[in-house]
């Protein structure tokens, strides 16, 4: 059974950081690309990065370019999103979601398992 | 950027009865290369994460009932569910896997009447 459970979500100030992680069980990690994407009630669903099975490949919305980093570690089946200059808008539910293998390209954004998410409170 | 919208913010249906959400892309998801509507629904329950439910705008993921079904091309698409059930309530989005970056529409509620 595929598994992906996220971690690292709370409340920090505005231009603080924060490291997210995903752990991911049941497939073969490193043979899929993985993704993060963001819940909001205000701004609904939004795609955050993505990264490919071995790294080659990144991506980031234009909203978190230069400020968060995707990162993988195969060996460890995780998945990581490094956060810094927080800021309000960041606020928000991350998902951990995996890229479905029905695509055959690295700018694929179909997401055929999630995680339950973890809450990002951005605050002063 | 595509920008995805729905119609309706949401309805409410009877149980068996149909249900159907509409969606429309700004610009065209059919990519040339292969052929393939680069759209998907994804249904979303209370407290729950998104699940997949249809992508090629038309396939529907493993697992997923045959009340579900999607159609449309280009720019116009329909997630309809046959039958609507008890469990069916939650609120749908389609997706353009399509485009850089990818955008999701805001969503339609489903409900029972």
């Amino acid at each position: 059974e595929v598994q992906l459970v996220e971690s690292g979500g709370g409340l920090v100030k505005p231009g603080g950081s924060l490291r997210l992680s995903c752990a991911a069980s049941g497939f073969t990690f490193g043979s899929y690309g993985m993704n993060w994407v963001r819940q909001t009630p205000g701004k609904g669903l939004e795609w955050v990065s993505s990264i490919s099975g071995t790294s080659t490949y990144i991506y980031y919305a234009d909203s978190v370019k230069g400020r968060f980093t995707i990162s993988r570690d195969n060996a460890a089946n995780s998945l990581y999103l490094h956060m810094s200059s927080l800021r309000a808008e960041d606020t928000a539910v991350y998902y951990c979601a995996r890229t479905a293998a029905y695509c055959n390209s690295n700018r694929c954004r179909l997401f055929d398992y999630w995680g339950q998410g973890t809450l990002v409170t951005v605050s002063s | 950027d595509i920008v995805m919208t729905q119609s309706p913010d949401s309805l409410a249906v009877s149980l068996g009865e149909r249900a159907t959400v509409n969606c429309k892309s700004s610009q065209s998801v059919l990519y040339s290369s292969n052929n393939k509507n680069h759209l998907a629904w994804y249904q979303q329950k209370p407290r729950q994460p998104p699940k997949l439910l249809i992508y090629w705008a038309s396939t529907r993921a493993p697992g997923v009932p045959d009340r579900f079904s999607g159609s449309g091309s280009g720019t116009d698409f329909t997630l309809t569910i046959s039958s609507l059930q008890a469990e069916d309530v939650a609120v749908y989005y389609c997706q353009n896997y399509y485009d850089s970056p990818s955008t999701f529409g805001p969503g339609t509620k489903v409900d029972i009447k």
